[in-house]
């Protein structure tokens, strides 16, 4: 069956420019989550979304970075005036969302972040 | 506050030896434990989780973890290493009691096996 896809794979910005990374949830996963992995921080959480309800924004580092989920689908991770630290693998997630923190959360496989 | 603490950042073994990868939770109440692989260029894919009841638990992959509360940890352990478990491994707790549901890692190991 079709997993968590993201698109682009790779995506190379320069610095200050805007970035939009898409995820595709598993069809029927009403909870989705953005991870950044990077060498510095390692594999942090960033933002989740679950069904219709308010998003928890406690991860995101600034301003700068937003989402969000149209139709309790697809998920858009924008980040604005990107900055060199912003390099990174930006990875989704999603869940069934039947079970709460105890639910499996299935991987996408990432999208490589490079800002000049 | 909740943190994961994964005992050395790279660890090798012999094809066919046991594998052992540590892992450490910091929490006055046992978290929900997590581990998860990542293959070269792949995204992660859960191995095993303890969230309730059996404190052994069997994954994937003949990998398998057991929750000691009064140690805080949940390492992973394999008896015999094959090649294509080279991989990085990642612990993850989410703490019930938070409310929270996104997963904290650790620093993850890197797993090499020796042929």
């Amino acid at each position: 069956g079709a997993g968590v896809s993201q698109s682009p794979s790779n995506k190379v910005t320069e610095k200050g420019k805007d970035v939009e990374l898409r995820c595709d949830p598993i069809s029927g996963h009403t909870a989705l989550y953005w991870y950044r992995q990077s060498l510095g921080q390692g594999l942090e959480f960033l933002i989740y979304f679950q069904g219709n309800s308010a998003p928890d924004k406690s991860g995101l580092p600034s301003d700068r970075f937003s989402a969000e989920r149209t139709g309790g689908s697809v998920s858009t991770l924008t980040i604005q005036r990107t900055q060199q630290e912003d390099s990174a693998v930006y990875l989704c997630a999603s869940s069934p969302g039947t079970s709460g923190a105890t639910d499996t959360q299935y991987f996408g496989p990432g999208t490589r972040l490079t800002v000049l | 506050a909740q943190s994961v603490t994964q005992l050395g950042s790279h660890v090798s073994v012999s094809e066919g030896a046991l594998v052992l990868l540590r892992c450490n939770y910091s929490s006055s109440v046992p978290p929900y434990l997590f581990w998860y692989v990542q293959y070269p260029n792949q995204g992660l894919q859960l191995l095993l989780k303890y969230t309730t009841g059996a404190t052994l638990v069997k994954g994937i992959n003949g990998f398998e973890a057991e929750f000691k509360k009064s140690e805080t940890s949940f390492h992973l352990t394999k008896p015999s290493a094959h090649m294509s478990d080279a991989a990085e491994y990642f612990c993850a707790v989410i703490l019930p009691t938070t409310g929270a549901n996104n997963l904290f890692f650790g620093t993850g190991t890197r797993l090499t096996v020796i042929p």
